[in-house]
């Protein structure tokens, strides 16, 4: 079945980087985009943006513009998200999911990330 | 600044009918926006329930339905059940490949 692996981040100090892997298995990686999100505790969904499997095309939203990297390996059938400056307001659960056309069909199931010195 | 808004809170009682909207700070939402809601249970990934308006994702009970009313997207559940109760996200395609969440509603059962 279709599946969305994550790993990565963990407890990250402020100023510091953080990346997360999102290993997908159960369908083609390239006939399909992956978007990320985050929540913060006890807060909403915030779209970051999405990669292309295709084309690597990425679209960032403006708030993480210049501090958020998405890539992806298509031999290993894995996308990264990379955010830098970590800020505390950072700390929040980051979700891998799969786009299709307009919208999200699969989610994984969330990688945590604590920001604290 | 783009704000898609949702109601925080909503309740119904069992068996109920219960309509949770999604709006935008900019205009109206029609089906160009491809509006799709999500629900979550505390702890867990978000589900996806509906697409493209209103297109059931598999598994997704037909109590579910999705619409257009008015200036606004809605998820509309139908005879809600107990286990309805989460949290709901709707998600608009705005154009120029960004998308946006909405700020979620709080569903109660009771």
């Amino acid at each position: 079945q279709v599946q969305l692996v994550q790993s990565g981040a963990g407890v990250k100090e402020p100023g510091a980087s953080m990346k997360v892997s999102c290993k997908a298995s159960g369908y083609t990686f390239t006939s399909y985009a992956i978007h990320w999100a985050r929540q913060a505790p006890g807060q909403s969904l915030e779209w970051l943006g999405w990669i292309n499997g295709v084309d690597y095309y990425t679209k960032y939203a403006h708030n993480f513009q210049g501090r958020v990297t998405f890539s992806q390996d298509t031999s290993a059938s894995t996308a990264y998200m990379e955010l830098s400056s970590l800020r505390p307001e950072d700390a929040a659960v980051y979700y891998c999911a799969r786009g299709l056309n307009y919208y999200i069909d699969v989610w994984g199931k969330g990688a945590t990330v604590t920001v604290s010195s | 600044q783009t704000v898609v808004t949702q109601e925080p809170s909503l309740s119904v009682s069992p068996g109920g009918t219960v309509t949770l909207t999604c709006g935008f700070n900019s205009g109206s939402v029609s089906t160009s926006f491809y509006p799709s809601w999500y629900q979550q249970t505390p702890g867990q990934a978000p589900r996806t329930l509906l697409h493209s308006t209103n297109i059931r994702s598999s598994g997704v009970p037909d109590r579910f339905s999705g619409s257009i009313l008015g200036n606004k997207a809605a998820l509309t559940i139908t005879g809600a059940q107990a286990e309805d109760e989460s949290d709901y996200y709707c998600f608009l395609s705005l154009g120029h490949d960004i998308w946006v969440f909405g700020g979620g509603t709080k569903l109660t059962v009771l």
